[in-house]
């Protein structure tokens, strides 16, 4: 079967860092993406990782293991405007498949 | 920057209305998808095209069809609005194949009464 899980919530203060991980399970595996979705916007693209590894974007980072299906974002100096809705995503052989997302409060 | 755009940010419709939400992409991108998602269920696909008068069935396509007459607007009918239909709607375009990089647009809020 097909399983994709995050934590649902998720809070932190400002100018920390947080680690939101994502395990999933998939009969097929062509990779993961991350997605950022303030409430009431469209999700918007952040990462893609196929390999394992740390990828690494400025303040946001992300990490896979295949071996473990496992991925984590990892997000530094947290600003109030991180707050937000962060949601994996899986290639599956011909498919895309998402997570139901955490959401992160960050508070001063 | 890809574009997506969509009809209505909000709507609100009666039970057995038939339901016309829009989108348009003006990236010149093959493949176009209507999802909802819902609290706790994600991001579920409803149809999706990789063509022109092209379509395929995502994982919820029951009481959803969808058109695309043209290869930048992709639209998805509700036949009958029911009040299990009320969610968000999303609409997203990709270049590449089907598990590409997908950009989304803002979405559409509907509610069924």
């Amino acid at each position: 079967g097909q399983n994709i899980d995050q934590p649902t919530e998720m809070t932190a203060t400002e100018g920390a860092i947080v680690q939101i991980n994502c395990t999933y399970q998939t009969s097929g595996f062509n990779g993961l993406f991350w997605y950022q979705q303030h409430a009431g916007e469209a999700p918007t693209f952040l990462s893609y990782n196929v390999l394992d590894g740390l990828e690494e974007k400025g303040r946001f980072s992300s990490f896979l293991s295949r071996s473990k299906g496992y991925s984590y974002l990892l997000l530094k100096e947290l600003q109030m405007k991180d707050s937000a809705s962060y949601l994996c995503a899986v290639r599956d052989t011909d498919k895309l498949i998402f997570g139901t997302g955490t959401r992160l409060q960050v508070f001063p | 920057d890809v574009k997506v755009t969509q009809s209505s940010r909000y709507l609100v419709k009666r039970t057995g209305e038939k339901v016309f939400l829009e989108c348009v992409q003006d990236m010149d991108h093959e493949n176009m998808f209507w999802y909802r998602q819902d609290p706790g269920l994600g991001l579920r696909l409803i149809y999706f095209s990789y063509d022109v008068k092209m379509k395929e069935k995502g994982d919820i396509p029951e009481g959803y069809s969808v058109s695309r007459e043209k290869k930048e607007r992709f639209s998805l009918i509700l036949e009958s609005a029911s009040t299990n239909q009320t969610s968000m709607y999303l609409c997203a375009s990709s270049l590449g194949p089907r598990t590409d990089t997908q950009y989304f647009g803002p979405g559409t809020r509907l509610t069924v009464l």
